[in-house]
């Protein structure tokens, strides 16, 4: 069965610092892994996504992440903190067989605050 | 933006009412899918759907029912609404590989 694990469900940074943002997934073939991005009271954006080919993925806002299936991981990163990057972050692998196919399934999220 | 709307945005109901969630799309996309959203537990699935009449459950699925007459519209059923209910509704489709979110339900269940 797919499943995602966010390490840390908090994370602070000074703004113009490293962001970094951990997932690992578990998953029986080679996945596709989303991270998803949620600012108060508003539905979730796409961030970025993989599904093959280049392990390294760039999404919108400077924002990237990449893909070690020897890890097992696709942890987002973005290498200077904005104050707009305050929201909360959602690691997801989409199903990939069976009645799973085409689902998501997400991990319990991460909360980014960036300090001034 | 995926076209998605979801309806009401906002609403406060007593326990034992029934509650209605519409999310309706303009995209014409084949899944829909029903999440709810709590504190601590991210995105959780309560129904999807893979056609017209076509709905299956999700992982936390009692206490809800969901229908799909049209393409475009897919229905979010609380027979009897409970406190433990109380949380964000989020409707999605899906695209190619990713899924598109609507704006999301705040319902209250008093």
């Amino acid at each position: 069965a797919q499943s995602v694990t966010q390490l840390g469900s908090h994370v602070s940074v000074s703004e113009g610092a490293l962001v970094l943002l951990r997932c690992n997934y578990s998953s029986s073939v080679p996945p596709y892994l989303f991270w998803y991005v949620q600012y108060p009271n508003q539905g979730l954006q796409l961030l970025l996504k993989y599904t093959t080919g280049a392990t390294l993925v760039k999404g919108i806002n400077g924002f990237e992440a990449e893909f070690k299936k020897s890890e097992t991981s696709f942890h987002l990163t973005k290498p200077s903190a904005h104050m707009s990057d305050a929201a909360e972050y959602f690691c997801a692998v989409r199903g990939n067989r069976g009645s799973t196919l085409g689902r998501l399934y997400f991990g319990r999220g991460t909360q980014l605050t960036v300090w001034p | 933006d995926a076209g998605i709307t979801q309806s009401p945005r906002h609403k406060v109901t007593e326990t034992g009412t029934p509650v209605t969630l519409r999310c309706h799309q303009t995209e014409n996309h084949r899944y829909m899918y029903w999440y709810r959203q709590d504190p601590g537990h991210g995105l959780r699935l309560i129904h999807y759907s893979y056609g017209v009449k076509d709905t299956d459950k999700g992982e936390v699925s009692d206490g809800y029912s969901v229908s799909r007459s049209k393409t475009e519209d897919f229905l979010l059923t609380l027979e009897s609404a409970t406190s433990s209910q109380t949380s964000v509704y989020f409707c999605a489709i899906s695209g190619d590989s990713e899924q598109f979110f609507g704006p999301g339900t705040r319902l209250t269940v008093l």
